[in-house]
């Protein structure tokens, strides 16, 4: 059964304080590993795919990288604007995907 | 990209009755998804719609609670059956675009059954 464990929870930062958020993963065959930024009361928005270990990618102040058991997001600089619920998915070959309870990001000015 | 419009945003509903949720893309695809988020929870899977072909139900969801359709490529409907205030959650269509690049999120149902 894939699993996909976040933390912390939840992470109270201060403005340009940078930091990293955790994703570790059981997955049969990894199709893909997704981030999503979900504000509240609107669906996630896509960040980052991630296929292999070692791959990295880059979006304004957000970072992803991807081992074979885990995947951090790192926030550089965060900004207010910043502050959402980060949520971390993987997909199996023939599967739709399966979420962590997400972590819950708040940046303070 | 896709464009993923969600019916209705939102809704109250009685309990005992059903609720059809509509997903139009702007784009043919082939797969599409249908996830629940109950209060405070993350997302969970309820069901895989292929265009053609009956939809895969994800263990704990029933095709008789939860019956989908699929009649196009740019369309799926989710029906909650014989809701009860325990549906009460968000329910959100995906779609996964060409080899899985980038799966899209609606932006969800808020259903609250009282």
């Amino acid at each position: 059964e894939d699993q996909v464990t976040q933390s912390p929870e939840a992470l109270r930062l201060q403005e340009g304080e940078s930091s990293s958020l955790n994703c570790s993963y059981t997955v049969s065959g990894l199709r893909g590993l997704f981030w999503y930024r979900q504000d509240p009361g609107k669906g996630p928005e896509f960040l980052f795919t991630l296929y292999s270990a070692g791959e990295e990618k880059e979006k304004e102040r957000l970072k992803a990288t991807l081992t074979k058991k885990e995947s951090f997001l790192h926030i550089t600089a965060p900004k207010p604007e910043d502050s959402a619920t980060y949520l971390c998915a993987v997909q199996a070959p023939t599967d739709g995907l399966t979420f962590g309870k997400g972590t819950h990001l708040i940046i303070q000015p | 990209s896709a464009v993923i419009s969600q019916k209705p945003s939102r809704d109250i509903c009685q309990r005992g009755t059903s609720l059809t949720i509509q997903c139009q893309v702007d784009s043919q695809v082939t797969m599409m998804f249908w996830y629940r988020q109950q209060p405070g929870q993350s997302l969970t899977l309820i069901a895989t719609a292929n265009q053609g072909s009956e939809a895969t139900y994800e263990s704990g969801f029933v095709i008789d609670k939860f019956p989908i359709s699929r009649p196009n490529l740019t369309f799926s409907t989710l029906t909650v059956s014989n809701m009860s205030p325990e549906d009460s959650s968000i329910y959100l269509c995906s779609v996964d675009l060409a080899m899985n690049t980038e799966a899209f999120f609606g932006q969800g149902t808020r259903l609250t059954v009282v």
